[in-house]
């Protein structure tokens, strides 16, 4: 299985401010054939299910401020959110699905400072 | 509008059964591989188990297999879980989610909005 692990666990920051989750892969998660990486990025708030931000490792969701940008390929993976609103307190979770059983980031819980 | 409505979820005690159900709207619903995602009380996202579209081939995470059932019947456009002889770690949120395609491994989108399935004595 291929283990993605997510930094910090959580952080703060101040209104404003930019804000960077990180998100590595046990291994690749690019695909020899097409050279996209199988990586989405979710954002979670209390009480709610998750929702798409980001997939193909950078490729923003229909509806998505373009605060948020995603960036990385390979293994290492980066979510910024450019200027932290209060509406984007949540916890961050990435997840691969270059391969079976796709698999998900431990989360990173956002914040204000 | 996709939708997403998840049933089901009750308490159960532990070696029970449960069918969880998802109603799906707004897409052919058998042109899309579906999944079911799980989150245990204030812990992260797991995925549980996955079926394709028109074929229906199903795919099961390590720690369900043999114990929990996915299936699909898409002339009602319902996602099923059967989940059997239930474990106090199965207690969670479970979640149903769209993938983009006829098969398995994309992104998730939508999420419906979760049944919680609580496993005690």
């Amino acid at each position: 299985d291929i283990v993605m692990t997510q930094s910090p666990d959580s952080l703060a920051v101040s209104l404003g401010e930019r804000a960077t989750i990180n998100c590595k892969s046990s291994q690749s998660v690019s695909h020899s054939s097409n050279n996209r990486n199988y990586l989405g990025w979710y954002q979670q708030k209390p009480g709610q299910p998750p929702k798409l931000l980001i997939y193909w490792a950078s490729t923003r969701a229909s509806g998505v401020p373009d605060r948020f940008s995603g960036s990385g390929s390979g293994t290492d993976f980066t979510l910024t959110i450019s200027s932290l609103q209060a509406e984007d307190v949540a916890v961050y979770y990435c997840h691969q699905y270059l391969s079976t059983p796709p698999t998900f980031g431990g989360g990173t819980k956002v914040e204000i400072k | 509008e996709v939708q997403l409505l998840e049933s089901g979820g009750d308490l159960v005690q532990p070696g029970g059964s449960l069918r969880l159900s998802c109603a799906a709207s707004g897409f052919t619903f058998s042109s899309y591989a579906m999944s079911w995602v799980r989150q245990a009380p204030g812990k992260g996202l797991e995925w549980v188990a996955g079926i394709s579209g028109s074929r229906g081939t199903t795919y099961y995470a390590d720690s369900v297999k043999g114990r929990f059932t996915i299936s699909r019947d898409n002339s009602k456009n319902t996602l099923y879980l059967q989940m059997n002889n239930l474990r106090a770690e199965d207690t969670a949120v479970y979640y149903c989610a769209k993938d983009q395609g006829e098969w398995l491994l994309s992104w998730f989108h939508p999420w419906g909005q979760g049944t919680l399935v609580t496993v005690s004595s």
